[in-house]
């Protein structure tokens, strides 16, 4: 069965960088986007970018352009989100998701890593 | 960018009645690529609807989606005690994708 399971939950201070992994099995790991999907305490869902694992492509939302890295390792089946110079409003829970290429549909989810900023 | 706007944003019913959730875009949202997402507390959201009216796999037939251009719906015929959650839409037809704020529906 298709599963993404994610990295466990990150405390980091402002200004510090996180990297959250999310790894795929049940499914062939280069034949699906994986995109990041992050969700601040009591809000909605707001879409981080996307990642081609068969090219390594990417293709960030514009305001994560410059400030989140992802990428991956196909040996592992492994998807990566790193988002740097963090600040107390990237307290979130961050998801990875798996979408059919060229089509933002999320069929299956991680179950979320929690990463708290605080000083 | 395209916005989408979910009312109302808390629906108060009681088991076994019928839910109706509103999702609107600020522009045509193309082929109906308009999808519904279910998200209890402390898990993931799960996909409902896709296509604007096509249930994903293992989704019960009390689940429908309707709607076209930027008007879409998502109704419940009859409440279960399961699907008390939030519902977000969500349009995935272009960059970026964008989901809508969520309808919470809790028991009244």
């Amino acid at each position: 069965q298709v599963q993404l399971v994610q990295s466990g939950a990150e405390v980091k201070k402002p200004g510090a960088s996180v990297k959250v992994s999310c790894k795929a099995s049940g499914y062939t790991f280069t034949g699906y986007y994986i995109h990041w999907v992050r969700q601040a305490p009591g809000q909605g869902l707001e879409w981080m970018g996307w990642i081609n694992p068969y090219s390594g492509g990417t293709n960030y939302a514009q305001k994560f352009q410059g400030w989140v890295t992802m990428t991956r390792d196909t040996s592992i089946s492994t998807a990566y989100m790193e988002l740097s110079r963090l600040r107390s409003d990237d307290t979130a829970v961050y998801y990875c998701a798996r979408a059919p290429i060229q089509l933002s549909l999320f069929d299956y989810w991680g179950q979320g890593t929690l990463v708290t900023v605080s000083s | 960018e395209i916005v989408l706007t979910q009312s109302p944003g808390t629906l108060s019913l009681s088991p076994g009645e019928r839910a109706t959730l509103s999702c609107r875009a600020s522009q045509s949202v193309s082929s109906s690529y308009l999808a519904w997402y279910q998200q209890k507390p402390g898990q993931a959201p799960r996909l409902l609807i896709y296509g604007a009216s096509s249930r994903a796999t293992g989704i019960p037939d009390r689940f429908s989606g309707s709607g076209s251009g930027t008007d879409f719906t998502l109704t419940i015929s009859r409440l279960e005690p399961e699907d008390f959650a939030v519902y977000y839409c969500q349009h995935y037809g272009s960059s970026p994708v964008t989901f809508g704020p969520g309808t919470k529906v809790d028991i009244k």
